[in-house]
């Protein structure tokens, strides 16, 4: 499974627009990628999942550049409750069980 | 629906004790993982089980053992517990797509255990 690099934290504003970008330079051909949310004392949920260009859902943005070594979860207008934990995965398409293997994540802080 | 349970949320060991924790989900999912979260860090997989009849291990299995009872309940055991076990425990299943690979996980709300 690729390693992921992310940044540790991030500071927000509420209102604006919050790009985290996330480096996965070993990314094999079958490899996805998934964001995941997590909020103190709870499980993490997941946010979007994509394979290349861009993914769009309620919630957030997935962009995904051709080579895909790295992608950018877009949050668009944050509040006081997306601050949590962001995690970028990238899981092997070719693996029934579908294992995710989580790093040490984004924490983002969204101030009033 | 009550998505994924797990019992018990809090539990407090002396080290050499035995316990298991359990994890049910009514979503009818194939897959089901055990996770565990130290202290500002990123959840590691213990054990997953990809369908009912199989478990395989994962990061960190080492300590612990794993029971998928039927499609629903898939327990974790600790048979010997030690001061490095202490961390949140989270289980969580998701289903296998006919149209591609979906790593949707739904994580329950963890269990908090403390070997002392």
């Amino acid at each position: 499974l690729a390693k992921t690099t992310q940044p540790i934290s991030m500071d927000s504003y509420e209102g604006q627009e919050v790009n985290i970008t996330c480096s996965h330079n070993n990314i094999a051909t079958n490899d996805y990628i998934t964001w995941y949310q997590q909020f103190p004392s709870q499980g993490p949920r997941f946010i979007i999942q994509g394979y290349k260009t861009k993914v769009t859902n309620e919630v957030a943005s997935l962009f995904i550049p051709a080579d895909r070594k790295s992608s950018t979860l877009s949050l668009p207008r944050v509040s006081l409750s997306d601050t949590a934990v962001y995690y970028c995965l990238v899981g092997d398409g070719m693996d029934s069980s579908y294992k995710l293997i989580f790093g040490s994540g984004t924490r983002l802080l969204v101030r009033p | 629906n009550a998505g994924v349970t797990q019992t018990p949320k809090f539990q407090v060991l002396k080290t050499g004790q035995s316990m298991t924790l359990q994890c049910a989900q009514d979503m009818n999912h194939n897959s089901m993982y055990w996770y565990r979260q130290d202290p500002g860090m990123g959840l590691r997989l213990i054990y997953y089980s990809a369908s009912e009849g199989t478990t395989d291990k994962g990061e960190v299995p080492n300590g612990y053992n794993v029971s998928r009872l039927n499609k629903r309940e898939f327990s974790l055991r600790l048979e010997s517990a030690a001061p490095s076990q202490t961390s949140v425990y989270f289980c969580a299943s998701s289903e296998q797509l006919a149209g591609g690979p979906s790593y949707e996980q739904y994580f329950g709300p963890g269990t908090r255990l403390t070997v002392t």
